[in-house]
């Protein structure tokens, strides 16, 4: 099984440019996510959605907008980038309030 | 979600020692995870705690639940090269999952 596949896994990116990490689950899971990773900051939740159809800001929303295609994908899109959103990104999905599986990880250089 | 903090930021061990790492919150917590992140890699679920005082163990890996359900540690007996990463906490609250900042173990062959 996939798991929770998220692609690109490396993007640079140059200030004022846009783009859309993909992330997609094979295990039928109701809620999916999007983290960011930075040095010392830990885990921060940009924005989840519980079930398909819906979506919700997480700590640091900013910058970001999202989709719920259907009940595999979950998309985020970075706009306009900025030097502060060089980041590692994770998407992960779960049954609800359970276990969380998570991709492997996008990092993302804003130039 | 539900706010944890997490101590402490680093932690350094001779391998054989052993480790300790805590989350703590100001309110009580319907549940905690913990997750182990090696290096490069991404987070792994370890366990998740639901009941106040429950105690879990996996092998060398001791899972405590506080008795207010405000706390949390996660205990490792006699590391091996094998523990180095990242441990995190996190509680869901709200459909969301929210972790502590993490805690870094570095293993001293």
């Amino acid at each position: 099984n996939a798991g929770v596949t998220q692609t690109p896994k490396f993007q640079v990116l140059k200030t004022g440019q846009s783009m859309t990490l993909q992330c997609a689950q094979d295990m039928n899971h109701n809620s999916m996510y999007w983290y960011r990773q930075d040095p010392g900051m830990g885990l921060r939740l940009i924005y989840y959605s519980a079930s398909e159809g819906t979506t919700d800001k997480g700590e640091v929303p900013n910058g970001y907008n999202v989709s719920r295609l259907n009940k595999r994908e979950f998309s985020l899109r970075l706009e306009s980038a900025a030097p502060s959103q060089t980041s590692v990104y994770f998407c992960a999905s779960s049954w609800g309030p359970g276990e969380l599986f998570f991709g492997e990880g996008s990092r993302l250089t804003v130039l | 979600g539900q706010q944890v903090m997490q101590i402490p930021q680093y932690q350094h061990v001779q391998e054989g020692e052993d480790f300790t790492t805590y989350c703590n919150s100001s309110t009580t917590l319907s549940n905690i995870q913990w997750y182990k992140q090696r290096p490069g890699g991404h987070p792994v679920f370890l366990i998740q705690l639901v009941k106040s005082g429950e105690v879990k163990k996996q092998k060398r890996l001791t899972f405590q639940f506080g008795e207010a359900k405000k706390n949390s540690s996660l205990h490792i007996t006699a590391t091996q090269t094998t523990d180095v990463g990242t441990y995190f906490c996190g509680s869901f609250g709200n459909e969301k999952l929210t972790f502590g900042t993490g805690t870094r173990l570095t293993i001293i062959p």
